[in-house]
């Protein structure tokens, strides 16, 4: 089984605060890693796909970076809504395989 | 846009029912996907399938098989349901490589 973890489990911040979440996979084998937002009574959505070393990127408020060599990424939120209030989920794929295999997800819920 | 449809929102069973759980996708995607959801363990991989007739286990496959007779459709059977199988079940789709995932709404499946 592949161990995909992400940190901190839950995650409760004020309206306007920045935060960051961890996201560590297995660094060999190493083809892709995904973020995805899954927000309650929806289904998840991507967020990020990253696929090289270094990879950086962004979409408004949120962003990524990606460190293969040693096997984690993180998520920024800058200024977090309360409409950032979500589960946020990492998903790694390996290089041989066709699956995607999740972490357990960050929970978000920011405060007005 | 990409649309994955599962055939029930919610299902109650009970336990030693034969369950299918039906997933269509439009987007000619090569591979899809079984999840299951709970608690605190994020979305653990049934099964999933590269092509049509092919299908690889995941990390939980006990209990579970699968069917792909066409490219758009992913099927989960439950032989014989027993109350450790309630859960939410999500079905995906992606094409071939690194793309992301599109999701499906889930079901929702309670086992008496």
């Amino acid at each position: 089984i592949l161990n995909v973890e992400q940190s901190p489990q839950s995650l409760h911040v004020q309206e306007g605060d920045s935060t960051n979440f961890t996201c560590s996979f297995p660094s060999s084998n190493f083809y892709a890693l995904h973020w995805y937002r899954w927000e309650t009574a929806k289904s998840p959505e991507a967020l990020f796909v990253m696929t090289l070393n270094g990879d950086e990127k962004k979409k408004g408020r949120i962003s990524a970076t990606l460190n293969t060599k040693e096997g984690y990424s993180y998520l920024y939120i800058k200024g977090s809504q309360p409409e950032d209030s979500a589960t946020y989920l990492c998903a790694f794929m390996g290089y041989n395989n066709n699956d995607m295999r999740f972490g357990a997800g960050t929970r978000l819920t920011v405060k007005p | 846009d990409v649309k994955v449809t599962q055939s029930s929102r919610y299902l109650v069973k009970r336990t030693g029912e034969k369950v299918f759980l039906e997933c269509v996708q439009d987007m000619d995607h090569e591979n899809m996907f079984w999840y299951r959801q709970d608690p605190g363990l994020g979305l653990r991989l049934i099964y999933f399938s590269y092509d049509v007739k092919m299908k690889e286990k995941g990390d939980i496959p006990e209990g579970y098989s699968v069917s792909r007779e066409k490219k758009e459709r992913f099927s989960l059977i439950l032989e014989s349901a027993s109350t450790n199988q309630t859960s939410m079940y999500l079905c995906a789709s992606s094409f071939r490589g690194a793309g992301e995932l599109f999701f499906g709404e889930g079901s929702r499946l309670t086992v008496l």
